[in-house]
């Protein structure tokens, strides 16, 4: 059975103060790894997909890579509106539609 | 461009009841999928379904059921509520055409409480 762990479970940052969140994962095959944001009460707002190991994406103050075993997503110089809950999640490829998730990182930013 | 829709946002329910829960995709999706997300963790697969059939189903009861209609919206029965169903019900849209991404897209949920 697919398995995500995410660590740390809970981050407060200063404003500026940069740093990485872990995915790990276990999956027969991969079809590929999301990344999502989630404020209080919403849904989880896409951010990223990887599909193998060695991608990077970016967008703005954050930057997802993968492993064959893990992800990481770091948030260079966040700002306070970067506070939310990063959710991990993986497609594995005996599934068209299950995303298996991970139980987040929430991430709160100090000015 | 609309998003997923969801309908409705909040809902409280008593201990037996029946609830249905609607989602409308982003258009041109055909894949609706469901999940289920208590507080503090992540959100838990129950449903795919993808040109009105069911593709995949979570570990979640027979009191749990889906459709998909020919608009491609979807409805979330679930019967015989039990406390514990309390949570936000999640609809996520994706494509799935041959050489498209998987990608899904989520509504703002549907909060259920059970009392």
């Amino acid at each position: 059975e697919d398995q995500v762990t995410q660590s740390p479970e809970a981050l407060r940052l200063q404003e500026g103060e940069s740093s990485s969140l872990n995915c790990s994962y276990t999956v027969s095959g991969l079809r590929g790894l999301f990344w999502y944001r989630q404020d209080p009460g919403k849904g989880p707002e896409f951010l990223f997909t990887l599909y193998s190991a060695g991608e990077e994406k970016e967008k703005e103050r954050l930057k997802a890579t993968l492993t064959k075993k893990e992800s990481f997503l770091h948030i260079t110089a966040p700002k306070p509106e970067d506070s939310a809950t990063y959710l991990c999640a993986v497609l594995g490829t005996d599934s068209w539609g299950k995303l298996q998730f991970g139980a987040g990182t929430q991430v709160v930013v100090t000015p | 461009d609309a998003g997923v829709t969801q309908s409705p946002t909040h809902l409280i329910k008593t201990r037996g009841q029946h609830v249905t829960l609607r989602c409308s995709p982003i258009s041109g999706h055909k894949s609706v999928s469901w999940y289920q997300q208590v507080l503090g963790q992540g959100p838990q697969f129950i449903f795919q379904y993808y040109e009105k059939e069911e593709r995949g189903r979570g570990n979640f009861p027979d009191r749990f059921s889906a459709r998909q209609f020919p608009n491609y919206s979807s409805e979330l029965n679930v019967n015989a509520l039990l406390l514990g169903d309390s949570a936000l019900y999640l609809c996520a849209s994706s494509s799935l055409l041959a050489g498209a991404n998987y990608e899904q897209y989520f509504g703002p949920g549907t909060r259920l409480t059970v009392t």
